[in-house]
Order: structure tokens, then sequence, then C-alpha cells
């Protein structure tokens, strides 16, 4: 079965620095990739997926990439702010069926 | 519209006992997903319906756990002989069937807590 990897664990940055979380799959028929934000006590909210006929794909201070034959994908977050504190957590998933999840990393950004 | 909504939004119970977690998707949602969070953890698939069938029951961990879905809408999560390690986040989440891969929603989830 699918598994996902994520890196790193934790990552501090400072206010406006960017912010770079790598996850790799091993399950090549997995063609779905979206990225949750989870605060603290929160239910995760998706903030951005790509599908595996893109290579990337920005929605403002956040972008993805996707390399299919590497299996990897990543998150960029540029000029981050305090309010991007949280943890975030990379999934694969492949048609209706489960998404499996990165064990998380924990974005602290400090003023 | 209203987002997927779980209940009880915390339950503590003694081991041994059985209980019941409910989930209402997002309306005209077909696809509604269990998963569970343990403390500091990632997300751990455990059921997944499409309608009121579930193709995918593999990530149930044992066969005190079993899920089920009526009129293709509300499923109810039973944990029968809660266990300790049962206590966990049970995060319900439901999508689109309008073409593949569509985005999971989650609701806010139910915080389990066996004593």
């Amino acid at each position: 079965g699918e598994n996902v990897e994520q890196h790193p664990s934790t990552l501090s940055v400072q206010e406006g620095d960017s912010a770079v979380i790598k996850c790799t799959y091993s399950d090549s028929a997995s063609n779905y990739f979206p990225w949750y934000k989870q605060e603290l006590g929160k239910r995760p909210q998706l903030i951005i997926d790509i599908r595996s006929n893109v290579g990337e794909k920005k929605d403002q201070r956040i972008a993805v990439t996707l390399n299919k034959t590497a299996k990897h994908f990543s998150l960029h977050i540029t000029e981050t702010q305090p309010e991007d504190s949280a943890v975030y957590f990379c999934a694969a998933g492949t048609g209706f069926q489960k998404l499996v999840f990165g064990t998380g990393t924990r974005l602290l950004v400090s003023p | 519209g209203a987002g997927v909504s779980q209940s009880p939004s915390n339950k503590v119970t003694e081991k041994g006992k059985d209980v019941e977690l409910r989930c209402d998707p997002i309306s005209g949602h077909t696809a509604l997903y269990w998963y569970r969070q343990s403390l500091g953890q990632g997300l751990e698939f455990l059921i997944y319906f499409q309608g009121n069938s579930a193709p995918d029951k593999s990530g149930l961990p044992s066969d005190r756990f079993s899920a089920e879905r009526t009129g293709g809408s509300v499923s109810t999560l039973t944990i029968q002989r809660t266990q300790q390690e049962d206590s966990a986040v049970y995060l319900c989440a439901s999508s689109s069937d309008r073409g593949v891969n569509q985005p999971q929603h989650f609701g806010d989830g139910t915080r389990l807590s066996i004593l």
C-alpha cells in the first residue's frame, strides 16, 4: 500500500522568510496530493492540492510542486506570517479512495 | 452550505463501554471517510463509504470497530468494549463524486477519552 513520508517534523522560521515542507510517496498509482493545515484543536483545512497531470500550482503565497518521476511533492510558503504557524500535513490518494497522510510538520513563524 | 458536522464533540467513557460517534456530511457529498488522529500524530484511515456501501474497511483496527451509513448521508462509527488505546480524535470527512480526486472536507472531530 501507499506510504507517505514527510520532512521536517518541525520547522522554525522568522516572519518574512520562506518555508518548504517535503513529502515522498511510494505508490506510483497515486494521482492526488492535497495539503492540509491544522491549528491546535481545530479541524484539518485544505490549503492547496495538486493532481498528477500538473507539475506546479500556486495560490498567493502558497505553492506546491510535484515530481512524479521521483515521487515527491513539496509545499512552499513565501513571506511567512505568524498566522501561518500550525501543523501541516501532506497526503496522497487515488480517485475516490482514502488519503494516506504524512506525519505532519509543525511550522513556527516567529515575529 | 453547512460543513461536515460531528457529534458529540467530546466523549469521556469508561473502559469496556460501547460508544457511537456520528458524522453528518456536507449535503450532496456521496463519499464519506473516517480517520483517527492520536495526540500529536497524523491521520490514520479507518473506513470509506461510497453511498451506503463501504468499499474500503481496511483501516478498522479490530473487530470492535464498525461503521454504517444509511440513506447515503449520516454515518455512525461504533466502538465496542472500548480500550484505553482507543483514545483519540475521530475525524470524519466527505467529498463530492463530481469527478475524481475531489477534496475531502473535514469535520471538527470527536475527542474520545477512555478512562
